[in-house]
């Protein structure tokens, strides 16, 4: 069955630090993968978006890497800042079949900068 | 835009009772999305319309669910009767393209409790 893992439930780094979190598929042949974020009590927010092609997309801060033979994608966090502290959520949307166009969810990892 | 919009933001009902969770998508989004969150399963999808037409339920996940979409600015989802196991955060999502290469914009979700 398809299935998707964020690598731990919770991830405490030291403010300025780099945070890297993972998300790693099975059974999945995903056309896109995106990262979002969750606040506590409030609705995800859309970070970043790469597609299967890519293996790299860079925002500010953020990174995420996609690598389709590992079945991994990475989310970075450089220079950490205690704000940064949510909870992160990736997301594949399938390339065929009956997961085409769905966009499914890992459990997230909950992420805490401390100062 | 005001954002997804979500009513009410809390319910506590008791077993047996109904319960509709209301939705505004943004303005010319074609695309709406229900999940449910919890704690033990994560973000599960439920349905997703297009064009007010719904086109995939299979996540909906017995009939006393069920959802409409009158009109491009309004949604409902609707469980009757409700069950303890039901309790958990609604979320509603819009987006102007559903295979995934477009973000999904979430409403703060509504908490629905199920005494």
């Amino acid at each position: 069955s398809q299935k998707i893992e964020q690598n731990s439930e919770a991830l405490n780094i030291q403010e300025g630090k780099t945070a890297t979190l993972t998300c790693n598929y099975t059974n999945y042949s995903p056309a896109y993968l995106q990262w979002y974020r969750q606040d506590p009590g409030r609705g995800p927010v859309f970070l970043l978006l790469i597609r299967e092609n890519e293996k790299e997309k860079r925002k500010e801060r953020l990174k995420v890497t996609f690598d389709t033979t590992l079945k991994q994608s990475l989310f970075h966090i450089t220079a950490s800042q205690p704000a940064d502290s949510a909870t992160y959520l990736c997301a594949l949307v399938g390339a065929g079949g009956t997961s085409y166009g769905k966009l499914t969810f890992g459990q997230g990892t909950i992420l805490t900068v401390h100062p | 835009d005001a954002g997804v919009i979500q009513s009410p933001r809390h319910e506590v009902t008791e077993m047996g009772q109904e319960v509709t969770l209301r939705c505004k998508p943004i303005s010319g989004h074609d695309y709406l999305f229900w999940y449910r969150q919890t704690m033990m399963r994560g973000l599960e999808l439920l349905i997703y319309f297009n064009n007010n037409v719904p086109i995939d339920d299979s996540g909906m996940p017995e009939d006393r669910f069920s959802a409409k979409m009158p009109n491009a600015s309004f949604s409902t989802l609707k469980i009757q009767p409700s069950e303890p196991r039901d309790s958990a955060v609604y979320f509603c999502a819009s987006s102007l393209r559903e295979d995934g290469t477009g973000e999904l914009f979430f409403g703060e979700g509504s908490r629905l409790t199920v005494l």
